[in-house]
Formats: C-alpha cells, structure tokens, sequence
C-alpha cells in the first residue's frame, strides 16, 4: 500500500460529458504528479504540483482537463467535454522526489 | 526529448528461470526508475538508480545502470508467478520535474 487513493477506480461516461477525478496522497507528499496510461503503453506525464502550486503542465493537458490541488492536500482533475481519446487509465502519484508512489489509477471509459 | 525502449516487449518464462529486461535510452540517464504493474492497476515502485555502474536488488529482482550504454537491465532469479507483470522504466529528464518512460515488458510466467 503506497498511502495513495484514487476515487473513482472506474468510470464510464457519455461522450460529451463531464467527470471530475480525486486523488489523496499521504501528508508527506508535498509533489503530485497526474500520469495518463493508454493499453500497451507507457505512463504520459501530464501534470506536476508541489504543494498547491501547478509547476508543469504538459502540452497533452488541453484547454479541456483542469487539475487542481488546494492547499497542497488533495488534488482533482477535471475533463470537460469528453472524447473518446480520453479513454485511459489516469495514475496519481505523490511523493517527495521524482519516484512517485502511485493510486491503484482510475480506469476511464467514454462511450 | 528523451524516449526509452524495453526489450523485450513481452516475455514468457518457465517458473524458476532467470530472465533479464533491458531499458535503453536515447540520452544521457541521469536517474532510472524501475516500476511493475499489474493490469490494471498502478504503478509499483521497484528501485531507483543514479550512479553510473550503482545496482541495487530487491528480493529476487536485481537492475543495474550503464551509464556509458544508456541503459539499464533488471534481471530476475529463480522466477515466480508473482513476479508476472508489466514493468516499466521511467527516466529523469534532466531539469525536468517528470518521468518519461518505457511502453513496458509484459512478464508471464508459466507454472
């Protein structure tokens, strides 16, 4: 057990719709780091916060997906207008270094 | 940007065997993490290596670092059924507060 959670593990969702994913690392983890998996491939980095600060976001974070960590605790990612390109498994990590500890991911779907 | 290639891409052992993942990168590695999976779920933090020549084992798992080749191999001994999964190897892009990394070595392991 890394110490952190995802919510949900999965989702499916509508074309076109919104979903919102939480993500809890242990106090300690003052970086979190949002990955993005596709089946056969590697994590993508997607976005980096130390503390409540976004430092980095990358170029695969359109104008759609928002992230967010306030007060360095918790963070959320948001996906507006989803596609079906969206479909992935979305992995959190927090850590204190580059080695993040990364969520069990949340699996999601858009049909 | 730096890009990583596993090799091999999948793999099936008999219990009991030893078997060996390469990483290779296309720069100068500054820091190799090794990560397992299993499908469908996050990411297992495995080890991390920084020296050029460093190895470092876990259980039966053993990676060491190349500096020279650009790579790094993880090597298994004596296999088990709980060593099967998908590891991963993450990169330091120097500067940059991210992983990059492999598209993953899938490992069965067959009783």
């Amino acid at each position: 057990d890394t110490g952190v959670s995802q919510d949900p593990r999965h989702k499916i969702t509508k074309r076109g719709q919104n979903v919102t994913f939480r993500c809890d690392p242990i106090s300690e983890h003052n970086r979190l780091y949002w990955y993005r998996q596709t089946l056969g491939q590697g994590p993508e980095f997607l976005t980096y916060f130390q503390n409540e600060a976004q430092l980095e976001k990358s170029r695969l974070l359109s104008d759609r997906f928002s992230a967010e960590r306030p007060k360095g605790s918790f963070s959320t990612l948001e996906i507006q207008r989803t596609e079906q390109g969206d479909s992935a498994m979305y992995l959190c990590g927090g850590g204190t270094g580059l080695a993040a500890f990364f969520g069990q991911g949340t699996r999601l779907t858009v049909v | 940007s730096q890009e990583l290639e596993q090799s091999p891409q999948s793999l099936i052992v008999q219990e009991g065997k030893n078997l060996t993942i390469n990483c290779t990168s296309s720069k100068t590695l500054y820091g190799l993490y090794w990560y397992k999976q299993k499908y469908g779920e996050g990411l297992i933090f495995l080890m991390m290596l920084q020296k050029g020549g460093e190895e470092k084992s876990h259980e039966k798992i053993t990676a060491k670092l190349d500096e020279k080749k650009q790579q790094s191999s993880l090597h298994i001994t004596a296999s088990q059924p709980s060593h099967a999964g998908i590891y991963l190897c993450g990169a330091d892009n120097r500067g940059a507060q991210k992983l990059v990394f492999g598209q993953g070595t899938r490992l069965t392991i067959n009783p």
